[in-house]
């Protein structure tokens, strides 16, 4: 059974201070790795996906890394607005597969 | 349409009273989800379409679940004789094809309250 632990599971910062979000994994073969971020009240919006391990995306403040075992959110310089509960979510690599989420971490940025 | 839109955004029924849901996907994206999301919870894969065709019913709690996509654009997520414990946030998602690494992209959801 596909597994996915995020830590932590709330995180507050003070604008500025830069972090990283964990989502480890469990996966029988992974085809991708998918991370969200949901604002309260609104359905997940899609950031990332990374296929291998080494491989690395960004997007303004954000850097999402990925190992054979877990995948970092970084966070750097952080702004309130990046306040959002971020979800972490893995495919597997079968026939077909849907997405297995995580808990989530829920991060605050204060000004 | 621009994206995916789930109706009605509330509802509050009462137990052993049925309930339909309603997501209308991204216009032309051939596959849709439907999961099922607990407060401080990631989303839980309920069942998914490909077309009007439901390959995968394996998340459905129970048989009181049920989905349909008639046309293959359109998709209701009904459940009978509702209780308590079916209280949760229902989303629906959409991608442009089933196959590999095809972003899901997710509506506002239902909240539903079972009384």
């Amino acid at each position: 059974e596909d597994q996915v632990t995020q830590s932590p599971e709330a995180l507050r910062l003070q604008e500025g201070e830069s972090s990283s979000l964990n989502c480890s994994y469990t996966v029988s073969g992974l085809r991708g790795l998918f991370w969200y971020r949901q604002d309260p009240g609104k359905g997940p919006e899609f950031l990332f996906t990374l296929y291998s391990a080494g491989e690395e995306k960004e997007k303004e403040r954000l850097k999402a890394t990925l190992t054979k075992k877990e995948s970092f959110l970084h966070i750097t310089a952080p702004k309130p607005e990046d306040s959002a509960t971020y979800l972490c979510a893995v495919q597997r690599d079968s026939g077909y597969s849907t997405l297995t989420f995580g808990k989530g971490t829920m991060l605050l940025v204060s000004p | 349409g621009a994206g995916v839109s789930q109706s009605p955004r509330y509802k509050v029924t009462k137990r052993g009273q049925d309930v339909t849901l309603r997501c209308d996907p991204i216009s032309s994206h051939a596959t849709l989800y439907w999961y099922q999301q607990a407060l401080g919870q990631g989303p839980e894969f309920l069942t998914y379409f490909n077309y009007e065709a439901q390959p995968d019913k394996s998340g459905l709690p129970s048989d009181r679940f049920s989905a349909e996509r008639p046309e293959g654009s359109i998709s209701t997520l009904t459940i009978q004789r509702t209780e308590q414990r079916d209280s949760a946030m229902y989303r629906c998602a959409s991608s442009l094809v089933f196959g590999v690494l095809e972003t899901q992209y997710f509506g506002p959801g239902t909240r539903l309250l079972v009384l």
